[in-house]
């Protein structure tokens, strides 16, 4: 079956802009993670939902990050004023979520985002 | 806040050699630990989890153990293969995972 899809896997935008960034998790996974990814370290957890509601919110680094996934499916990460300190890669993962998470999260492909 | 460190930083092994990573993580209430591999500009694939109240998972040629209480995991690969050249990282998780800086291992043919 199709795994995690992430759009656009590029996004090149200028300081201060807005931009938002797509996932649509491995179908029937309720768990949907965001995770930051900086040039040569490991992910960074950012936002954990459950369904539609977002359980855990607090790798998000300030307020100009949100994130939404209103039917408990694909989820937007957004983020106003863009810095050049926001340029990494974006990674969601989803899992079942059936067993108080102690299933695998799978990983999709990123999205690259460069802000100039 | 959970700190995962990884030893080494960077393996170069000559093909069929068989290799250990280590993985220690600083706060042992977690659900499970996942190992994945990262290549080159690539996302994450899972190779392995381990729930917390197991020791050892195994998957082909690799071989993962968990002792929670001293807070490390090891990543045994058999018969290395020069494909399997990728950056590994470990997992600890609750809610979400927490992530090393990977180790990158080169398998030389």
């Amino acid at each position: 079956g199709a795994g995690v899809s992430q759009t656009p896997s590029n996004k090149v935008t200028e300081k201060g802009k807005y931009v938002e960034l797509r996932c649509d998790p491995i179908s029937g996974h309720t768990a949907l993670y965001w995770y930051r990814q900086s040039l040569g370290q490991g992910p960074e957890f950012l936002i954990y939902f459950q369904g539609t509601g977002a359980a855990d919110d607090s790798g998000l680094p300030n307020d100009r990050f949100f994130a939404v996934r209103p039917e408990g499916s694909v989820s937007t990460l957004k983020i106003q004023r863009t810095e050049r300190g926001d340029s990494a890669v974006y990674l969601c993962a989803s899992s079942l979520g059936a067993r108080g998470n102690t299933d695998t999260q799978y990983f999709g492909p990123g999205t690259r985002l460069t802000v100039l | 806040k959970q700190e995962v460190t990884q030893i080494p930083a960077a393996l170069s092994v000559p093909e069929g050699e068989n290799l250990v990573l280590n993985c220690s993580f600083t706060d042992s209430a977690i659900y499970n630990l996942q190992w994945f591999r990262q290549d080159p500009g690539k996302g994450l694939t899972s190779l392995l989890l381990i729930q917390s109240s197991q020791r050892e998972q195994t998957s082909g040629r690799l071989n993962a153990s968990l002792d929670k209480s001293s807070g490390r995991s090891t990543l045994y690969i058999a018969a290395s293969q020069p494909g399997d050249s990728a950056t590994y990282l470990c997992a600890p998780g609750a809610n979400n995972l927490f992530f090393g800086t990977g180790t990158r291992l080169t398998v030389i043919p």
